[in-house]
């Protein structure tokens, strides 16, 4: 069955970096596009950024673009998101996610659990 | 402040019928891009509830219905179920912010 697996949240100071990593099982990983989708606590989902199946395009939200990187292993089915700048309202839960239907038609299919960042002093 | 409209909150006794409404705009669900829904039981990661509009992933009960229509899309419950009690998201595209987007979301509740 499919498993999407984040790892490496936790509390971060404003202006620092952190890297997630999303560790994919039971599909061909390099078949999909993937993306990071977030979410505020009490508030509502964010997308985050995509990725295609073979790395070959990026696409980032507004608010996170020039800070964060999506990027892939195909190697190792594994997603990354490497987040600098860090800013109080980057703390959120962090999904990993698959994706179906391909850009701009992409929609979500499988749902890690999410990594918790929390960016404070 | 959402790109998509969602209701914060409906609600209806067991059995009976709700609808929530997702509004958006030209640039996305009025310029013809897919409308999905999400559901998302309390303490746990959303779930794909419906894609391209109207149709359902396996497993999901056809209670749940979608459309779409104009500028808006919608997503029905019928024989509404404590098991129902989540929150749902509708996701599109928007072309104007080159970006996926999600409505604020509506918390369903079953009195």
């Amino acid at each position: 069955q499919v498993q999407l697996v984040e790892s490496g949240g936790g509390v971060v100071q404003p202006g620092r970096s952190l890297r997630l990593s999303c560790a994919a099982s039971g599909f061909t990983f390099s078949a999909y596009g993937m993306h990071w989708v977030r979410q505020a606590s009490g508030k509502g989902l964010e997308w985050v950024a995509v990725i295609w199946s073979d790395g070959s395009n990026q696409y980032y939200a507004d608010s996170v673009k020039g800070r964060f990187t999506i990027s892939r292993d195909n190697s190792k089915n594994t997603l990354f998101l490497q987040m600098d700048s860090l800013r109080a309202e980057d703390t959120a839960v962090y999904y990993c996610v698959r994706d179906r239907g391909g850009w701009p038609a992409d929609y979500f299919d499988y749902w890690g659990r999410g990594a918790l960042v929390t960016v404070s002093s | 402040q959402s790109v998509l409209t969602q209701p914060p909150s409906v609600s209806g006794a067991p059995g009976q019928r709700v609808t929530i409404s997702c509004t958006g705009s030209s640039s996305n669900i009025g310029a013809g891009y897919n409308v999905h829904w999400y559901q998302q039981l309390p303490g746990t990661a959303p779930k794909l509830l419906m894609y391209v509009n109207n149709n359902r992933p396996s497993g999901v009960p056809d209670r749940f219905s979608g459309s779409k229509s104009g500028t808006s899309a919608s997503l029905a419950i019928t024989g509404l179920q404590a098991e129902d009690e989540a929150d749902y998201y509708c996701q599109s595209y928007d072309s104007s912010l080159s970006a996926l987007v999600f409505g604020g979301g509506t918390k369903v509740t079953v009195l």
